[in-house]
């Protein structure tokens, strides 16, 4: 089944610790996104990339890396500068087609908590 | 820029009653495609419908239909006859031809009452 996979499901992070969150996706999409989601609210564009080796930040990238060398693969970093790193990350793609209707399809979600 | 806005926090509705939840956006683009999406508690994302700005009719699926009134400039989502499964968050999200990903409003919390 095609889809996309999000891990871990829970990460846990140590002040001054970088972790970083795994995406894979084998829908052949172009385009992957990640979204960050506190408690009671909408989702906020962190990076996203339309091709490999490609990327832009989103609204909220400070504190946050990322890397795209394979087209199947987006992994995010979420680095020691970001001091507020609790929340849900969620991870997606799509088939970046050019046109309006660019669904995006969303894997399950990594919940990170700061110890 | 692109802005969604929700003014909903939160709804009830009774099962297998109707029900609109309301998504308001604002965009310089001149094409943009509007979505909804559900989040179950569990927290994935689930695509619901679809409108792009120079569709003429509304969109409608399954159960679901998208009221565009593009000169208001609003996208409001309509569940018909509703279900216990459909308690849930719903997010109102734009695609425009500058950005090229979603912006989302901060969604609205639907429960259904048997």
């Amino acid at each position: 089944d095609g889809g996309i996979t999000q891990s871990p499901k829970y990460l846990f992070r140590k002040e001054g610790q970088n972790v970083t969150l795994s995406c894979e996706q084998n829908l052949n999409h172009d385009a992957m996104y990640w979204y960050r989601q506190d408690p009671g609210q909408g989702l906020r564009l962190i990076y996203y990339s339309q091709i490999v080796n490609d990327f832009q930040k989103g609204d909220i990238a400070e504190g946050y890396s990322v890397s795209r060398e394979k087209k199947e693969s987006f992994p995010l970093t979420v680095t020691s500068a970001q001091k507020n790193p609790t929340a849900f990350y969620l991870c997606a793609s799509s088939p970046a087609s050019g046109g309006l209707k660019e669904t995006q399809y969303f894997g399950p979600g990594t919940r990170l908590l700061v110890l | 820029a692109q802005k969604i806005t929700q003014t909903q926090p939160g709804m009830f509705v009774q099962e297998k009653e109707a029900v609109t939840l309301d998504c308001t956006y604002d965009t310089s683009d001149q094409s943009y495609g509007l979505f909804w999406y559900k989040q179950p508690s569990s927290g994935e994302m689930i695509f619901l419908i679809y409108q792009g700005s120079y569709d003429e009719q509304n969109a409608t699926e399954g159960r679901y239909s998208l009221n565009f009134q593009k000169a208001r400039k609003s996208a409001n989502l309509v569940i018909s006859a509703s279900q216990l499964g459909d308690s849930a968050m719903y997010f109102c999200a734009m695609w425009g031809t500058g950005r090229r990903a979603l912006t989302f409003g901060s969604g609205t919390r639907l429960q259904v009452q048997p």
